[in-house]
Protein backbone atom coordinates (compact mmCIF):
# COMPACT_ATOMS: atom_id res chain seq x y z
CA UNK A 1 0.00 0.00 0.00
CA UNK A 2 0.96 3.47 -0.87
CA UNK A 3 1.37 5.51 2.31
CA UNK A 4 3.78 8.40 4.13
CA UNK A 5 5.43 9.34 6.78
CA UNK A 6 6.20 12.54 8.62
CA UNK A 7 7.96 11.48 11.56
CA UNK A 8 7.50 14.27 13.46
CA UNK A 9 4.51 16.64 14.30
CA UNK A 10 6.77 19.51 14.99
CA UNK A 11 10.44 21.54 14.28
CA UNK A 12 11.54 23.86 16.35
CA UNK A 13 14.28 25.96 14.78
CA UNK A 14 15.83 28.94 15.63
CA UNK A 15 16.50 31.65 12.98
CA UNK A 16 19.19 31.46 10.98
CA UNK A 17 20.07 27.53 11.40
CA UNK A 18 19.57 25.36 8.99
CA UNK A 19 16.22 23.25 9.20
CA UNK A 20 15.07 19.67 7.93
CA UNK A 21 11.16 18.27 7.57
CA UNK A 22 11.95 14.50 7.28
CA UNK A 23 9.33 12.58 5.10
CA UNK A 24 9.42 8.69 4.28
CA UNK A 25 7.47 7.18 1.32
CA UNK A 26 6.58 3.73 0.49
CA UNK A 27 4.78 2.92 -3.06
CA UNK A 28 4.84 0.02 -5.46
CA UNK A 29 5.81 1.79 -8.56
CA UNK A 30 8.69 4.85 -9.02
CA UNK A 31 7.41 7.87 -6.81
CA UNK A 32 6.38 11.04 -7.58
CA UNK A 33 7.32 13.49 -4.45
CA UNK A 34 5.81 16.94 -3.52
CA UNK A 35 6.57 19.38 -0.97
CA UNK A 36 3.66 21.94 0.35
CA UNK A 37 3.56 24.65 3.01
CA UNK A 38 0.41 25.75 4.70
CA UNK A 39 0.10 29.27 6.25
CA UNK A 40 -2.27 30.00 8.73
CA UNK A 41 -5.90 30.55 7.42
CA UNK A 42 -4.38 29.94 3.71
CA UNK A 43 -4.28 27.41 1.04
CA UNK A 44 -1.38 25.06 0.13
CA UNK A 45 1.12 26.25 -1.59
CA UNK A 46 3.37 24.10 -4.22
CA UNK A 47 6.88 23.82 -3.08
CA UNK A 48 9.13 21.79 -5.22
CA UNK A 49 9.09 18.16 -6.07
CA UNK A 50 10.77 14.88 -7.52
CA UNK A 51 9.75 13.13 -10.71
CA UNK A 52 12.92 12.25 -12.11
CA UNK A 53 16.38 12.71 -12.59
CA UNK A 54 18.76 15.15 -10.13
CA UNK A 55 18.02 13.63 -6.64
CA UNK A 56 18.58 17.32 -5.14
CA UNK A 57 15.42 19.50 -6.26
CA UNK A 58 15.27 23.30 -5.42
CA UNK A 59 12.31 24.96 -5.17
CA UNK A 60 10.19 28.39 -3.65
CA UNK A 61 11.91 30.02 -0.82
CA UNK A 62 14.86 28.71 -1.30
CA UNK A 63 13.76 25.19 -0.01
CA UNK A 64 15.04 22.05 -1.41
CA UNK A 65 14.63 18.36 -0.83
CA UNK A 66 17.37 15.28 -1.80
CA UNK A 67 15.32 12.05 -2.82
CA UNK A 68 17.01 8.95 -1.49
CA UNK A 69 15.87 5.94 -3.13
CA UNK A 70 17.49 3.32 -0.59
CA UNK A 71 16.36 5.12 2.33
CA UNK A 72 12.68 5.84 0.38
CA UNK A 73 13.18 9.44 2.48
CA UNK A 74 12.58 12.92 0.39
CA UNK A 75 13.40 15.52 3.47
CA UNK A 76 12.86 19.29 2.96
CA UNK A 77 15.99 21.42 3.85
CA UNK A 78 16.96 24.77 4.17
CA UNK A 79 20.58 26.10 4.59
CA UNK A 80 19.19 29.21 6.41
CA UNK A 81 15.73 29.40 8.56
CA UNK A 82 13.21 32.63 8.44
CA UNK A 83 11.02 33.19 10.84
CA UNK A 84 8.64 33.40 7.94
CA UNK A 85 9.02 29.49 7.35
CA UNK A 86 7.11 29.08 10.39
CA UNK A 87 4.04 27.41 8.50
CA UNK A 88 2.45 23.77 7.98
CA UNK A 89 4.71 21.90 5.68
CA UNK A 90 3.53 18.67 3.70
CA UNK A 91 5.28 15.85 1.81
CA UNK A 92 3.00 14.09 -0.70
CA UNK A 93 3.75 10.92 -2.82
CA UNK A 94 2.20 9.66 -5.23
CA UNK A 95 2.68 6.19 -7.86
CA UNK A 96 3.92 7.00 -11.32
CA UNK A 97 0.79 4.30 -12.93
CA UNK A 98 -1.80 6.23 -10.24
CA UNK A 99 -4.29 8.27 -11.30
CA UNK A 100 -2.74 11.96 -10.01
CA UNK A 101 -4.40 11.15 -7.05
CA UNK A 102 -1.90 12.07 -3.56
CA UNK A 103 -0.99 10.23 -0.53
CA UNK A 104 -0.44 13.04 2.29
CA UNK A 105 1.83 13.16 5.01
CA UNK A 106 0.20 14.02 8.19
CA UNK A 107 1.93 17.50 8.08
CA UNK A 108 4.65 19.13 10.58
CA UNK A 109 4.67 22.26 12.28
CA UNK A 110 7.56 24.23 11.64
CA UNK A 111 8.51 26.89 14.22
CA UNK A 112 11.43 29.46 13.59
CA UNK A 113 12.22 31.45 16.87
CA UNK A 114 13.71 34.57 16.51
CA UNK B 1 2.26 29.85 -10.82
CA UNK B 2 -1.47 28.94 -11.48
CA UNK B 3 -4.34 30.54 -9.30
CA UNK B 4 -7.37 28.43 -8.10
CA UNK B 5 -9.87 30.22 -6.49
CA UNK B 6 -12.88 29.16 -3.87
CA UNK B 7 -15.95 30.70 -2.95
CA UNK B 8 -17.46 31.29 -0.14
CA UNK B 9 -13.82 31.49 1.98
CA UNK B 10 -16.23 30.82 5.14
CA UNK B 11 -19.87 30.15 5.35
CA UNK B 12 -22.38 29.22 8.63
CA UNK B 13 -25.53 27.78 8.09
CA UNK B 14 -27.83 26.27 9.77
CA UNK B 15 -28.47 22.25 9.86
CA UNK B 16 -30.35 20.98 7.17
CA UNK B 17 -29.60 23.61 4.46
CA UNK B 18 -27.53 22.90 1.36
CA UNK B 19 -24.48 24.67 0.71
CA UNK B 20 -22.48 24.95 -2.40
CA UNK B 21 -18.79 25.85 -2.92
CA UNK B 22 -17.17 26.78 -6.08
CA UNK B 23 -13.72 26.10 -7.24
CA UNK B 24 -12.08 27.90 -10.24
CA UNK B 25 -9.10 27.62 -11.89
CA UNK B 26 -8.38 31.55 -13.22
CA UNK B 27 -5.59 31.52 -15.69
CA UNK B 28 -5.49 27.69 -16.99
CA UNK B 29 -7.88 24.90 -18.04
CA UNK B 30 -8.13 21.45 -15.21
CA UNK B 31 -9.68 18.77 -17.02
CA UNK B 32 -8.82 17.14 -13.13
CA UNK B 33 -10.19 19.14 -9.99
CA UNK B 34 -9.38 16.83 -6.44
CA UNK B 35 -11.96 17.82 -3.55
CA UNK B 36 -10.16 17.62 0.00
CA UNK B 37 -11.30 17.96 3.53
CA UNK B 38 -8.84 19.05 6.25
CA UNK B 39 -9.66 18.59 10.03
CA UNK B 40 -8.06 20.83 12.80
CA UNK B 41 -4.06 19.79 13.11
CA UNK B 42 -5.04 17.33 10.48
CA UNK B 43 -3.89 15.98 7.15
CA UNK B 44 -6.10 16.19 4.02
CA UNK B 45 -8.56 13.89 3.51
CA UNK B 46 -8.91 13.18 -0.63
CA UNK B 47 -12.73 13.12 -0.94
CA UNK B 48 -12.98 12.65 -4.41
CA UNK B 49 -11.87 13.40 -8.15
CA UNK B 50 -14.15 15.35 -10.39
CA UNK B 51 -13.07 15.03 -14.04
CA UNK B 52 -14.53 17.85 -16.69
CA UNK B 53 -17.55 16.14 -18.64
CA UNK B 54 -18.33 13.37 -16.26
CA UNK B 55 -19.20 11.92 -12.97
CA UNK B 56 -16.74 12.32 -9.67
CA UNK B 57 -15.08 9.27 -8.40
CA UNK B 58 -15.81 8.98 -4.63
CA UNK B 59 -13.33 7.89 -2.01
CA UNK B 60 -14.35 5.30 0.20
CA UNK B 61 -16.93 6.39 2.95
CA UNK B 62 -17.39 9.80 1.19
CA UNK B 63 -21.46 9.88 0.35
CA UNK B 64 -21.99 10.53 -3.24
CA UNK B 65 -25.24 11.80 -2.25
CA UNK B 66 -24.27 14.01 0.50
CA UNK B 67 -21.58 15.31 -1.11
CA UNK B 68 -22.65 16.72 -4.87
CA UNK B 69 -19.51 17.44 -7.21
CA UNK B 70 -20.36 19.34 -10.22
CA UNK B 71 -17.44 19.63 -13.44
CA UNK B 72 -19.12 21.49 -15.86
CA UNK B 73 -16.68 23.06 -17.50
CA UNK B 74 -12.38 23.19 -17.92
CA UNK B 75 -12.54 25.78 -14.81
CA UNK B 76 -15.03 25.40 -12.43
CA UNK B 77 -16.10 22.69 -10.37
CA UNK B 78 -18.47 22.96 -7.58
CA UNK B 79 -19.08 21.03 -4.01
CA UNK B 80 -22.76 20.95 -2.44
CA UNK B 81 -22.84 19.81 0.89
CA UNK B 82 -26.62 18.68 0.97
CA UNK B 83 -28.70 19.01 4.20
CA UNK B 84 -25.73 20.09 6.16
CA UNK B 85 -24.69 19.00 9.74
CA UNK B 86 -22.65 19.89 12.36
CA UNK B 87 -20.30 16.66 11.89
CA UNK B 88 -20.00 18.17 8.35
CA UNK B 89 -18.16 21.42 9.55
CA UNK B 90 -14.78 21.29 8.65
CA UNK B 91 -12.26 22.91 6.11
CA UNK B 92 -13.04 22.14 2.60
CA UNK B 93 -10.09 22.49 0.05
CA UNK B 94 -10.16 22.25 -4.04
CA UNK B 95 -7.05 21.54 -5.99
CA UNK B 96 -6.50 21.80 -9.78
CA UNK B 97 -4.58 19.76 -11.77
CA UNK B 98 -2.09 20.81 -14.42
CA UNK B 99 -0.30 18.86 -17.00
CA UNK B 100 0.72 15.45 -17.54
CA UNK B 101 3.03 12.86 -16.54
CA UNK B 102 5.91 14.37 -15.36
CA UNK B 103 4.98 17.40 -15.67
CA UNK B 104 1.79 17.10 -13.49
CA UNK B 105 1.56 19.54 -10.32
CA UNK B 106 -1.51 20.45 -8.19
CA UNK B 107 -2.13 23.76 -7.53
CA UNK B 108 -4.69 24.20 -4.43
CA UNK B 109 -7.47 26.58 -3.62
CA UNK B 110 -7.30 29.23 -0.45
CA UNK B 111 -10.02 26.50 1.13
CA UNK B 112 -13.88 27.20 2.57
CA UNK B 113 -14.60 27.24 6.17
CA UNK B 114 -17.75 25.19 6.76
CA UNK B 115 -19.83 26.16 9.83
CA UNK B 116 -22.68 23.85 10.69
CA UNK B 117 -25.20 24.77 13.57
Amino acid sequence: AQSVAQPEDQVNVAEGNPLTVKCTYSVSGNPYLFWYVQYPNRGLQFLLKYITGDNLVKGSYGFEAEFNKSQTSFHLKKPSALVSDSALYFCAVRDEDSNYQLIWGAGTKLIIKP
Amino acid sequence: GAVVSQHPSWVICKSGTSVKIECRSLDFQATTMFWYRQFPKQSLMLMATSNEGSKATYEQGVEKDKFLINHASLTLSTLTVTSAHPEDSSFYICSARVGRDVLETQYFGPGTRLLVL
